[in-house]
């Protein structure tokens, strides 16, 4: 079964700040990565697909990149909407691993 | 419009038997493999596996093979997660999520049905 370290864990950061989140897969995926923003009570939502192509409607603040084992999601300027919590997602196989997530939090 | 509706929250006790559903609308049915997800409380997402409505072809993630059973009724756009039997460790939330065509990432997700085990 392929294996998503994602970090940190937990992020504090505060608004208009730059925040970068990375995921390792334990072997290589291609680009076979996507990531979700999950607000408590909700469904995850997706941001990201094919690890780097935006999803219609998100907003141009995130963006993401890697192939192979090395992934990072960035938001370039946190807004107060973004306070949530991210997971990586690979979709490689049929197991479809998800990364154990990483709280954005206000400083 | 496309859209996932689970059943409803559940209270079971354990070696109790129980199926939840997941009813899809707005899009060929037939034509997404659909996924199940768990998430236990105050913990990540966890793949549990997926079905293929047109032929029930169905992938399980090892730690839930022979867990559960994940069928489909394609006549009636709906799937299904059951338990033969029950465990308080089978608290959780689970959500059903469509895979896209296009890459088979999750493009949507049911709103979750919450499932509670307690003697």
């Amino acid at each position: 079964d392929i294996q998503m370290t994602q970090s940190p864990s937990t992020l504090s950061a505060s608004v208009g700040d730059r925040v970068t989140i990375t995921c390792r897969a334990s072997q290589s995926i291609s680009s076979w990565l996507a990531w979700y923003q999950q607000k408590p009570g909700k469904a995850p939502k997706l941001l990201i697909y094919k690890a780097s192509s935006l999803e219609s409607g998100v907003p141009s603040r995130f963006s993401a990149s890697g192939s192979g084992t090395e992934f990072s999601l960035t938001i370039s300027s946190l807004q107060p909407d973004d306070f949530a919590t991210y997971y990586c997602h690979q979709y490689n196989s049929y197991s479809g691993t998800f990364g154990q997530g990483t709280k954005v939090e206000i400083k | 419009e496309v859209q996932l509706v689970q059943s409803g929250a559940e209270v079971k006790k354990p070696g109790e038997l129980l199926k939840i559903s997941c009813k899809g609308s707005g899009y060929t049915f037939t034509s997404h493999w659909i996924g199940w997800v768990r998430q236990m409380p105050g913990k990540g997402l966890e793949w549990m596996g997926v079905i293929y409505p047109d032929d029930s072809d169905t992938r399980y993630s090892p730690s839930f093979q022979g867990q559960v059973t994940i069928s489909v009724d394609k006549s009636i756009s709906t799937a299904y997660l059951q338990w033969n039997s029950l465990k308080a460790s089978d608290s959780a939330m689970y959500y059903c999520a469509r895979r896209s065509r296009n890459g088979y990432h999750i493009d949507y997700w049911g709103q979750g049905t919450l499932v509670t085990v307690s003697s």
